[in-house]
């Protein structure tokens, strides 16, 4: 256990749908990252966050993401107008600056969603 | 040319043999390197980091970077069943200018060991 948690762990939604995952890093992580793995894939990233400044989001990003770091502490994803395509696993992934090791990421359990 | 790439699997080794998990990178520039380690349905669980040329040894896991030739490689020594996973080498796209650090990993390589 890491220490970060993800939440829901599983979530199935209709096509269509609006679905928001949240992550809760351990609260010194002032780093966080998000990714989406899909089967038989590494994960990709999707957007960073330093404290609550979203400083980089991939060009996956579609403008159906939208991704809040609202107080620096817990970050919310949002994905409008579900599709199929959007399948996969949602991973939360952590560090913190100013200890050793801090290139480390720390990866939450993820949020698998299915798009039916 | 993808940016991270592992050899294909899946490899299958002998209880107690050794593994050898390759990867090679695009980014001449990088100075981070990770081994992760993904059981199914599960998310990727660090388990080696490394910054210099050489070897890092931790337990049963030895990590290998070669920046000239672009090559990072995990060894695991008396390989166990409950090694058997996917294992994930990352390259962090190193802070400074538009990158902040995120990891670009490769397509993962399924380790099979048998008793």
């Amino acid at each position: 256990d890491t220490g970060v948690s993800q939440d829901p762990r599983h979530k199935i939604t209709k096509r269509g749908q609006n679905v928001t995952f949240r992550c809760d890093p351990i609260s010194e992580h002032n780093r966080l990252y998000w990714y989406r793995q899909t089967l038989g894939q590494g994960p990709e990233f999707l957007t960073y966050f330093q404290n609550e400044a979203q400083l980089e989001k991939s060009r996956l990003l579609s403008d159906r993401f939208s991704a809040e770091r609202p107080k620096g502490s817990f970050s919310t994803l949002e994905i409008q107008r579900t599709e199929q395509g959007d399948s996969a696993m949602y991973l939360c992934a952590t560090n913190w600056v100013g200890v050793t090791n801090s290139y480390e990421q720390y990866f939450g359990p993820g949020t698998r969603l299915t798009v039916t | 040319q993808k940016e991270v790439e592992q050899n294909s699997g899946p490899l299958s080794v002998p209880e107690g043999a050794i593994a050898s998990l390759n990867c090679t990178y695009s980014d001449r520039g990088s100075q981070s390197f990770f081994w992760y380690r993904q059981y199914s349905g599960k998310s990727p669980e660090l388990i080696m980091s490394i910054y210099s040329n050489g070897d890092k040894e931790d337990g049963r896991f030895t990590a290998q970077l070669n920046k000239a030739s672009q090559y990072v490689s995990l060894l695991i020594r008396d390989s166990q069943p409950s090694d058997s996973a996917t294992y994930l080498c990352a390259v962090r796209h190193d802070a400074g200018g538009t990158s902040y650090g995120k990891l670009t990993f490769g397509q993962g390589t399924i380790l099979t060991v048998h008793p």
